[in-house]
């Protein structure tokens, strides 16, 4: 398996702009989540799905970050307007439930918003 | 508030060696806890499962403790080779079941 693919690796873009990130979940997989990593707050999980379907978007930071989930096999990030403390690596995951057991990462969106 | 306290500073240890990480919990009560591992630039990747009634669990040069009394897990790497430096990140599921990742200890081996 190809495991989770994300795209793009790296990103850098000016404040004020859309940032659209990207992810290919394992095929399979039932749940999908989106994780930001900075060193100051570790990794944190801003939203889950399960089945397509949104679960828990609790950890999203504010309006301008936004997730879909079109279909099993595709899942967008979106941050718009960008802030420069957006700055982070952007992680998708995913596993075969979203409660309990191992979760499969992809390598991550390195976002840099100047 | 959930907790989960792992050693901040970088262990740094001989090849050959065993590396010892703690990681302490408040206010869970989890049912299993995880370990990963996390090299710079990459994702984690899970490494080991441990459930609550079990005490001990073993994987290769890999093992982990579990003391829901203590609310600790002991994860060893024994004989640590320089391919084992990584960051290593504890993780426990909350309440609502979500999985909640430790700040992780880096781990660095010297020949």
């Amino acid at each position: 398996d190809a495991g989770v693919i994300q795209s793009p690796r790296h990103e850098v873009t000016e404040m004020g702009q859309e940032v659209t990130l990207r992810c290919k979940p394992i095929s399979g997989h039932n749940s999908l989540f989106w994780y930001r990593q900075t060193m100051m707050r570790g990794l944190e999980l801003l939203i889950y799905f399960n089945n397509n379907v949104p679960i828990d978007d609790s950890g999203m930071p504010e309006d301008r970050f936004s997730a879909k989930m079109p279909n099993a096999s595709f899942s967008t990030l979106k941050i718009q307007p960008s802030e420069p403390r957006d700055s982070a690596v952007y992680f998708c995951a995913s596993s075969l439930a979203h409660t309990g057991g191992n979760i499969y990462f992809g390598e991550g969106s390195w976002l840099t918003v100047v | 508030s959930q907790k989960i306290e792992q050693n901040s500073e970088a262990l740094n240890i001989q090849e050959g060696k065993t590396a010892t990480l703690t990681c302490n919990y408040t206010n869970y009560s989890p049912a299993y806890l995880q370990w990963y591992r996390q090299d710079p630039g990459r994702g984690p990747v899970f490494l080991l499962l441990i459930r609550e009634n079990e005490k001990e669990k073993r994987k290769e040069r890999l093992k982990v403790t579990f003391d829901t009394t203590l609310k600790q897990s002991l994860f060893h790497i024994t004989a640590s080779q320089p391919a084992d430096s990584a960051t290593y990140l504890c993780v426990l599921t909350d309440s609502w079941g979500k999985l909640q990742f430790g700040a992780g200890t880096q781990v660095v081996v010297t020949p």
